[in-house]
């Protein structure tokens, strides 16, 4: 049974970077996608980029492109997302998902709440 | 990328049926059979109940089906039940090996 389990809540200023972790369990990490996906409060979800765990390869949302950047540790099973320059407009819930390769997001984590704040 | 267009709310009274549009273009929804659908309950994380435009992963109802006629895609709940009340996503694979989601549906269980 697939498990994601995000990192804790956080809570920037304006200006600074986040990394938001995601630990995979019950399938091979490098056998799936992982996608990240946020929401702002109230508002729709938005995809914010996808990396393969087996080659490091991603793709970034156009309207993040520069200040995102997605990694993984396949030792530990785990992703990370990392966002820089942060604006009030960054204030969301991350989510983190897998893609077993049919191009929709299986499995979610439980998601993080990173707000940006001055 | 601009986000697939869905109605913010439809519903329903029990047993009836109701169905959720989500309208693309000819760069996400139109070529490619990629279409899924998320049910999003209330401070819980969105859960997939169709993919591949019609197929249902194991443990979804199947009064949960899906469809799609040219760029426009649609999930349509049956027999509606009290836990259907819910956000409803669509999302599409698009051109340059990325994703679209919809602004998500509010379904209500009159």
């Amino acid at each position: 049974q697939v498990h994601l389990v995000q990192s804790g809540t956080e809570m920037k200023k304006p200006g600074a970077s986040v990394r938001v972790s995601c630990k995979a369990s019950g399938y091979t990490f490098t056998g799936r996608y992982i996608h990240w996906v946020r929401q702002a409060p109230g508002q729709g979800l938005e995809w914010v980029g996808r990396i393969i765990p087996a080659s490091g390869d991603t793709i970034y949302a156009q309207s993040l492109q520069g200040r995102v950047t997605m990694t993984s540790d396949t030792s530990i099973s785990t992703g990370y997302m990392d966002l820089s320059r942060l604006t009030s407009d960054d204030s969301a819930i991350y989510y983190c998902a897998t893609d077993g390769g049919h191009h929709d997001f299986d499995d979610w984590g439980q998601g993080t709440l990173v707000t940006v704040s001055s | 990328q601009s986000a697939l267009t869905q109605p913010p709310s439809a519903s329903g009274s029990p047993g009836q049926s109701v169905t959720i549009s989500c309208t693309g273009t000819s760069s996400d929804v139109g070529p490619y059979n990629f279409v899924s659908w998320y049910q999003q309950h209330p401070g819980k994380a969105p859960k997939l109940i169709i993919y591949h435009v019609t197929k249902r992963p194991s443990g979804v109802p199947d009064r949960f089906s899906g469809s799609k006629s040219g760029n426009t895609a649609s999930l349509t709940v049956s027999g509606l039940q009290a836990e259907d009340e819910a956000d409803y996503y669509c999302s599409s694979f698009a051109n340059s090996n990325t994703w679209v989601f919809g602004g998500g549906t509010k379904v209500t269980v009159l």
